[in-house]
C-alpha cells in the first residue's frame, strides 16, 4: 500500500531533550516536506527536499533540522525543544515537486513541556 | 514573501445549500493551487487543484474559480452533506516548490 509512515505519532518531552521524528514514504517520491498546524495559523512549511541530499527551509525554519540520506527517509530534529514548538507536524511528499499532489503522513502531535 | 488569506474562518450551511471558501494571495508569480480537505483528526488530503492557464474545473460536486488579475481563487461546494463537513484548506505555489496554505476554514454542514 503507498504511504507516508510518521513516527511517533505522539510524543510529550521536556524542554531541550533532542528528539526525532521520522518520516518514511515507499511511492518513490523525489519531493518531501515537513509542516506544523497550530490552531488559526493554518499548515505552515518548516523544511522541505527535491531529493537526496537537497534541502531548503520552509517558512519557519528556526529550531528544526532535517536530513535526506535517502530517498524514502526525511526525518525532522529537534536538537533542543521549547515550548513553543508544541504543535501537530505532518510530513508530505510528492512526485517531484509542491506543484503537485501532496501525500501526507498521519501527523505526529507533540507536546514540550 | 508570498502570503495567502483564507475566509471565513467558519462556515455554516443547512444539507443541500451551497458554499463558498474564498483564498487571495500575493505573489503574482503563484501558478498551483490546491484545495485540500482535513476530517478531523485525519489528514490532509487534497480535493481539486487547478493551474494558472486554467479558469475554471469542476469535479462532481465541487468547483474551483481562478482569477489571475484579481489575484483569488474559490472553491464552491454544491448541495452539501454531512461529510463534506471537515476543514478546508487552500495554498498557492510557484516554481520555487514551496507551498503556502491559508489558515483552513471549518464547514460544517447541518442536517
Amino acid at each position: 500500500e503507498a504511504q507516508v509512515t510518521q513516527n511517533p505519532r505522539y510524543l510529550i518531552t521536556v524542554t531541550g531533550k533532542k528528539l526525532t521524528v521520522t518520516c518514511s514514504q515507499n511511492m518513490n517520491h523525489e519531493y518531501m516536506s515537513w509542516y506544523r498546524q497550530d490552531p488559526g495559523l493554518g499548515l505552515r512549511q518548516i523544511y522541505y527536499s527535491m531529493n537526496v541530499e537537497v534541502t531548503d527551509k520552509g517558512d519557519v525554519p528556526e529550531g528544526y533540522k532535517v536530513s535526506r540520506k535517502e530517498k524514502r527517509n526525511f526525518p525532522l530534529i529537534l536538537e533542543s525543544p521549547s515550548p513553543n514548538q508544541t504543535s501537530l507536524y505532518f510530513c508530505a511528499s510528492a512526485w517531484e515537486g509542491a506543484g503537485e499532489t501532496q501525500y501526507f503522513g498521519p501527523g505526529t502531535r507533540l507536546l514540550v513541556l | 514573501g508570498e502570503n495567502v488569506e483564507q475566509h471565513p474562518s467558519t462556515l455554516s450551511v443547512q444539507e443541500g445549500d451551497s458554499a463558498v471558501i474564498k483564498c487571495t494571495y500575493s505573489d503574482s508569480a503563484s501558478n498551483y493551487f490546491p484545495w485540500y480537505k482535513q476530517e478531523l483528526g485525519k489528514r490532509p488530503q487534497l480535493i481539486i487543484d487547478i493551474r494558472s492557464n486554467v479558469g475554471e474545473k469542476k469535479d462532481q460536486r465541487i468547483a474551483v474559480t481562478l482569477n489571475k488579475t484579481a489575484k483569488h481563487f474559490s472553491l464552491h461546494i454544491t448541495e452539501t452533506q454531512p461529510e463534506d463537513s471537515a476543514v478546508y484548506f487552500c495554498a498557492a505555489g510557484d516554481n520555487t516548490d514551496k507551498l503556502i496554505f491559508g489558515t483552513g476554514t471549518r464547514l460544517q454542514v447541518f442536517p
